[in-house]
This record gives C-alpha cells, sequence and structure tokens, in this order.
C-alpha cells in the first residue's frame, strides 16, 4: 500500500536551518502537505506544493520535491524555539485522501 | 468558535464499553474527515465524508467502528466493545469540498479526543 515515511526525531541549534525530510511511494500524488502540531494544539497546515512543481518558498519555508525520488524536504530557516512542534508529512492520493508520515519531533537546543 | 470543535476532549472508558465521539465542522465545509493518532505513531486515516455520505469506509479497523454524518454537518465516531488497542487521539478535520485545486483540499482539524481504555 501506500506509505510516507519520515524521521521521528531532529535536533537544531536555535539560528540553524532545520531540514525535515520525507520519502513517499505513490506515484500518483497530486499535493504534498506540511502540517505541524505543537503540544496541546491542533494540526495546522503549514505550507503545499502540487506535484508539478519542485520548489516552493514562503518566508522561512522552502519546501523542495524531487518527485523522481519521491523525496520531500521542508527546510525552516534561522530556527526559533518557536518552531519546536511535530511536522508531519502528507501526500494526497489519487482518492483524495491524505496519507501520513508518522511525523518528526523538532527539537531545538539553544 | 469558527473552528472545528470535537467532543469530549478526554474519554476514560472500560473496556468492552461503547463510546461515542462528536464532531462539529466549520460551518459551509462539506468534506468531513477522522483520524486516530496512536502513541508513536502516525496519523492513521479512518474515514472520510462528502456531505453525508462515505464513499470508502475501508480505513475502519474494525467492524467495532462506525461513522455517521446528518444534515451534512455533525459526525459521530461510534466505538463498541472498546479495547485497550482503541487509546488514542481521535481527530476531527473539515474542508471545504474535496475537488479543485489545494486551497479546498486545505483540511482544519479540531483539538482531538483522547480516549484511555482501561
Amino acid at each position: 500500500g501506500e506509505d510516507v515515511e519520515q524521521s521521528l526525531f531532529l535536533s537544531v541549534r536555535e539560528g540553524d536551518s532545520s531540514v525535515i525530510n520525507c520519502t513517499y511511494t505513490d506515484s500518483s500524488s497530486t499535493y504534498l502537505y506540511w502540517y505541524k502540531q505543537e503540544p496541546g494544539a491542533g494540526l495546522q497546515l503549514l505550507t503545499y506544493i502540487f506535484s508539478n512543481m519542485d520548489m516552493k518558498q514562503d518566508q522561512r519555508l522552502t519546501v523542495l520535491l524531487n518527485k523522481k525520488d519521491k523525496h520531500l524536504s521542508l527546510r525552516i530557516a534561522d530556527t526559533q524555539t518557536g518552531d519546536s512542534a511535530i511536522y508531519f508529512c502528507a501526500e494526497m492520493d489519487s482518492n483524495y485522501q491524505l496519507i501520513w508520515g508518522a511525523g518528526t519531533k523538532l527539537i531545538i537546543k539553544p | 468558535g469558527a473552528g472545528v470543535s470535537q467532543s469530549p476532549s478526554n474519554k476514560v472508558t472500560e473496556k468492552g464499553k461503547d463510546v461515542e465521539l462528536r464532531c462539529d465542522p466549520i460551518s459551509g465545509h462539506t468534506a468531513l474527515y477522522w483520524y486516530r493518532q496512536s502513541l508513536g505513531q502516525g496519523l492513521e486515516f479512518l474515514i472520510y465524508f462528502q456531505g453525508n455520505s462515505a464513499p470508502d469506509k475501508s480505513g475502519l479497523p474494525s467492524d467495532r467502528f462506525s461513522a455517521e454524518r446528518t444534515g451534512g454537518s455533525v459526525s459521530t465516531l461510534t466505538i463498541q466493545r472498546t479495547q485497550q488497542e482503541d487509546s488514542a487521539v481521535y481527530l476531527c478535520a473539515s474542508s471545504l469540498g474535496i475537488l479543485v485545486g489545494a486551497s479546498y483540499n486545505e483540511q482544519f482539524f479540531g483539538p482531538g479526543t483522547r480516549l484511555t481504555v482501561l
């Protein structure tokens, strides 16, 4: 079946860039998403990218998509303590369902 | 408020009891989704509704799980004869629709219901 994989943890120093990686298996993905879940809060859509794009930039966030390798990444520039959260990668399959990764917990070191 | 709401926020129940979880989507959103997040695992898609109908129920973990939506609005997820492995956070989301572009597909999530089965 379709699968989305991400590392469970990423630790970075405050001020550095964070790069969260995700791989997926569905070659018919239409959209790919990054969601953020802060402690005690619901999920928040951070950004998305259409499958025919290879890059999208939004302020401190840069999404890179390598469709050939089925690899998606989220880069957060100048990481701040407020970026501490779990980041979920998700892809939308041909049935309009979201297939989710397990989430990457971003830990910020002072 | 204008967001997705879920109730109860926390539910502790005994093994074998039935539970009902409720989701109030954002007004005007035709699509509604149920997910489950177990400890240490990713989000697991359960079911979605377009209007009142659920085209695909194959994501429900077992026949103890059922969901309905009436009036194109509120949805309930019912778990019968709960088991300890049902313990998880159950998340509901809604979106304008499921077709036509990413803006339609943006799902707004509720805070979840934390279910603990003793």
